[in-house]
Formats: C-alpha cells, sequence, structure tokens
C-alpha cells in the first residue's frame, strides 16, 4: 500500500547534536512538507518542498534544514542551533490539495536529554 | 494575514450526545477547507474537506460539516458521538494558488464520557 514512513518512531537528542528525521513517500506524489506540532499550538510549517531539488522555508525554520534529491524523500535535520526541539514532527505530501488534501505520516517523537 | 482559529482548545461531551466543533478562518478569498482528526501519537487522517458549491459536506466515520461564508466559519459536526472519537480535530485552510500550504487551527480535544 502507499504512504508515507516516518523514522524512527522516537528519537532522542543530547544538546549540541544534529538528527535526522527521515521521511520517504512511495505515493509518486510531488509536494512534500514538514510541520512541528507542540501542544496547544496546532501545526507550524518547517519546510516545504514543491518539486525535487527545490524547497523554501516555512513559518518557522530556524534552526532546521531539509534536502530534496530524491522524490520520494525529504529528510529534515535538526540543528544544535534549534533551541527548543522537544516536539513531534509530521511529514506530509501531496499531488493535488483540491482533490486530496495532504496525506500525512504517523510521526517522529524527538525529545532532547 | 492567512488564519484558521478554533476557539475552543478542549470539549468533553458525553456518548451518544451530539456533537458541533468550531473553526473560523481568515482569508482575502474564500479557502479550501479542511478537517482532520489526529489519536495520539499519530498522524493525521482527513476527515472531510470543501471546496465549493453545496455548503454542507459529508464526510468519513459519519462527520458532516458546513461552510458559512457569512460567520467566516466551517464547523464539524456529528449527530451522536461514539467513544472512539476520542481524539484531536484539527481545521485546515488553503488557497489553491502558490505552494498551496495549509494553515492549522490550534487543535481541539474532545472527551468522551460513558
Amino acid at each position: 500500500d502507499g504512504g508515507i514512513t516516518q523514522s524512527p518512531k522516537y528519537l532522542f537528542r543530547k544538546e549540541g547534536q544534529n538528527v535526522t528525521l527521515s521521511c520517504e513517500q512511495n505515493l509518486n506524489h510531488d509536494a512534500m512538507y514538514w510541520y512541528r506540532q507542540d501542544p496547544g499550538q496546532g501545526l507550524r510549517l518547517i519546510y516545504y518542498s514543491q518539486i525535487v531539488n527545490d524547497f523554501q522555508k516555512g513559518d518557522i525554520a530556524e534552526g532546521y534544514s531539509v534536502s530534496r534529491e530524491k522524490k520520494e524523500s525529504f529528510p529534515l535535520t535538526v540543528t544544535s542551533a534549534q533551541k527548543n526541539p522537544t516536539a513531534f514532527y509530521l511529514c506530509a505530501s501531496s499531488i493535488a490539495v483540491s482533490d486530496y488534501g495532504y496525506t500525512f505520516g504517523s510521526g517522529t517523537r524527538l525529545t532532547v536529554v | 494575514a492567512q488564519s484558521v482559529t478554533q476557539p475552543d482548545i478542549h470539549i468533553t461531551v458525553s456518548e451518544g450526545a451530539s456533537l458541533e466543533l468550531r473553526c473560523n478562518y481568515s482569508y482575502g478569498a474564500t479557502p479550501y477547507l479542511f478537517w482532520y482528526v489526529q489519536s495520539p501519537g499519530q498522524g493525521l487522517q482527513l476527515l472531510l474537506k470543501y471546496f465549493s458549491g453545496d455548503t454542507l459536506v459529508q464526510g468519513i466515520k459519519g462527520f458532516e460539516a458546513e461552510f458559512k461564508r457569512s460567520q467566516s466559519s466551517f464547523n464539524l459536526r456529528k449527530p451522536s458521538v461514539h467513544w472512539s472519537d476520542a481524539a484531536e480535530y484539527f481545521c485546515a485552510g488553503t488557497l489553491l494558488q502558490g505552494a498551496q500550504k495549509l494553515v492549522f487551527g490550534q487543535g481541539t480535544r474532545l472527551t468522551i464520557n460513558p
């Protein structure tokens, strides 16, 4: 079945470390998105990519980086510059928002220890 | 600025009772609107969407939503809730131009009393 796979499900990071969250989709979607979810704040857009080798900053891109070398993959790196990285991270993709909205992965919970 | 607002952070209803979750939007034009549901520790699942036409839209799991332009609202309803409906619900909107980024409300957590 087609879908979005996020890994790992849980991730622990020491302060000062960079960590990379994986997002892979086999839906043949062009557009992919990363959102951060904190209690009471809904989902906030970190980065998005509409096509391979291109990506744009969202509303809270500081301290994060992405790459889009393949259509299927959109990894997110949480750098040491992100001062408050503990959160739930959701990856999504879309082919035609007007028809299907977004398809979401099951998320990665990142905790700084 | 484009925004979606869910005024209620937490709602508790009894099993079998009716449900209405509120959503208000602020856009320069009529946005495309969505309702998603999230179970704890999971991703989001699309319940229903509105683009144009009939202002009452039907979704999965017995949910419906009504678009009211005069009130800038898109409230989600269900006639009779089940214990399995306990989850967090998100309203989202976008304009179908440019990057088609979804803007989400803050979410409403629904608790069901037996």
